[in-house]
């Protein structure tokens, strides 16, 4: 089955900075990537996927980019402000199959 | 208005109760999951349903019923608690099967502590 591997585990950095958690899954055959952000307290909400279609998508201060051929996408959050400090999960599927989700990255932007 | 709700909140328990969880969506969502978060923070899926009928059952001990009464409701029951059941369950809703075609919305989740 497929596995999802995210890393890093925890990332601090600096008001203002950017921020780049990565991902690599097994199975070729996935091609649906979203990445999730759960906030303290609260369920895991989707901020940003892409398909396997593209290569890339952005949406404001955050991207993602996808190689299919190395099995890898990243999330990129440029310009952190002290609301982006949460939990983001990366996640794989083929179409209409289950998700699998990364371990998750707590990431903490400080001010 | 709340699209997936998800009750109690919080679950204190001791050993070999039992005890279900509820959940309800109001997106007009054909399918629902129940996902458990462990202390690391892992996300596992244990069930999903589409228009009442399972489609994704993990290996996940008998001892975890979900059940769900329309496509609006999933409950997960869980007999003869154990200290390992501890963790958060998320509840989710998703309007194609499997979660890979779309978005998924959570719930807020329920805190499950057995002492």
């Amino acid at each position: 089955g497929e596995n999802v591997e995210q890393h890093p585990s925890t990332l601090s950095v600096q008001e203002g900075d950017s921020a780049v958690i990565k991902c690599t899954y097994s199975d070729s055959a996935s091609n649906y990537f979203p990445w999730y952000k759960q906030e303290l307290g609260k369920g895991p909400q989707l901020i940003i996927d892409i398909r396997s279609n593209v290569g890339e998508k952005k949406d404001q201060r955050i991207a993602v980019t996808l190689n299919k051929t190395a099995k890898h996408f990243s999330l990129h959050i440029t310009e952190t402000q002290p609301e982006d400090s949460a939990v983001y999960f990366c996640a794989s599927a083929q179409y209409g199959n289950k998700l699998v989700f990364g371990a998750g990255t707590i990431l903490r932007v400080k001010s | 208005d709340t699209a997936v709700s998800q009750t109690p909140k919080y679950l204190v328990t001791q050993m070999g109760n039992d005890k279900s969880i509820k959940c309800e969506q109001n997106l007009g969502h054909d399918t629902m999951y129940w996902y458990k978060q462990d202390s690391k923070k892992f996300l596992k899926i244990m069930f999903s349903y589409n228009n009442k009928e399972l489609i994704i059952n993990e290996t996940v001990p008998n001892r975890f019923s979900p059940k769900s009464p329309d496509k609006a409701h999933l409950n997960l029951h869980i007999n003869s608690l154990e200290l390992g059941d501890s963790a958060v369950y998320f509840c989710a809703s998703s309007p194609a099967a499997g979660g890979g075609t779309g978005e998924l919305f959570f719930g807020e989740g329920s805190r499950l502590t057995v002492l």
